[in-house]
């Protein structure tokens, strides 16, 4: 079972690049986030999905666009990289937050330059 | 928003238990407590979660106190793999989802 895999693992973006960074989860979740780590600080949560078709913002939405592309895969889009979103990206994925346990992603570090 | 309230450090000699508190003294009914630690910078793990018993697992027991403003995570024989960052998070329900926020938690360092 692999759990939550990112990719990549780690990239180094011109600023005004954009990427997407993929996620994808194998355990038939029905919930995927999007977190983003800065040095010093806790998880931010950037955007999450619910479900399936939906998806919503949270703390940090700017600058970053989603997709819910099926019920594996939740992908996070940086449409043009800013030196200010150099950070730590986790994605996590979970039943329903309220009852069940989150398992995480080992993490895509992302340098803007 | 059921905000935390962590210490944002402690230290714990090996062996020994580890009481790591957290406030969460807006806590709604049905709203769960749940612990998460981080090492170093890999994905934050699981601990354990609960919402008005306490509970305890494999790895750790949460003590949650009768008015649930404040818990407790214990680690009962702390050892230096324990050294972590340490979260407690009340997932708020929002759009009828529940959100989970993250603060700074609280940076466990368990010495020889």
């Amino acid at each position: 079972n692999a759990g939550v895999t990112q990719t990549p693992k780690f990239q180094v973006l011109k600023t005004g690049q954009s990427m997407t960074l993929q996620c994808a989860q194998d355990m038939n979740h029905n919930s995927m986030y999007w977190y983003r780590q800065d040095p010093g600080m806790g998880l931010r949560l950037i955007y999450y999905s619910a479900s399936e078709g939906t998806t919503d913002k949270g703390e940090v939405p700017n600058g970053y666009n989603v997709s819910r592309l099926n019920k594996r895969e939740f992908s996070l889009r940086l449409e043009s990289a800013a030196p200010s979103q150099t950070s730590v990206y986790f994605c996590a994925s979970s039943e329903q937050w309220a009852e069940s346990e989150a398992f995480f992603g080992q993490g895509t570090r992302l340098t803007v330059v | 928003d059921a905000k935390t309230t962590q210490p944002t450090s402690m230290d714990c000699a090996e062996g020994r238990a580890a009481n790591l508190p957290c406030n969460h003294s807006t806590i709604s009914g049905n709203e769960y407590v749940y612990w998460y630690r981080q090492i170093h910078s890999q994905g934050p793990q699981y601990i354990i979660h609960g919402l008005k018993n306490n509970e305890t697992n494999e790895m750790a027991s949460l003590i949650i106190t009768e008015d649930r403003k404040s818990s407790t995570l214990i680690l009962p024989h702390a050892t230096l793999r324990d050294t972590a960052v340490y979260y407690c998070i009340v997932p708020h329900l929002s759009g009828g989802s529940y959100i989970p926020t993250f603060g700074r938690g609280t940076s466990l360092i368990v010495h020889p």
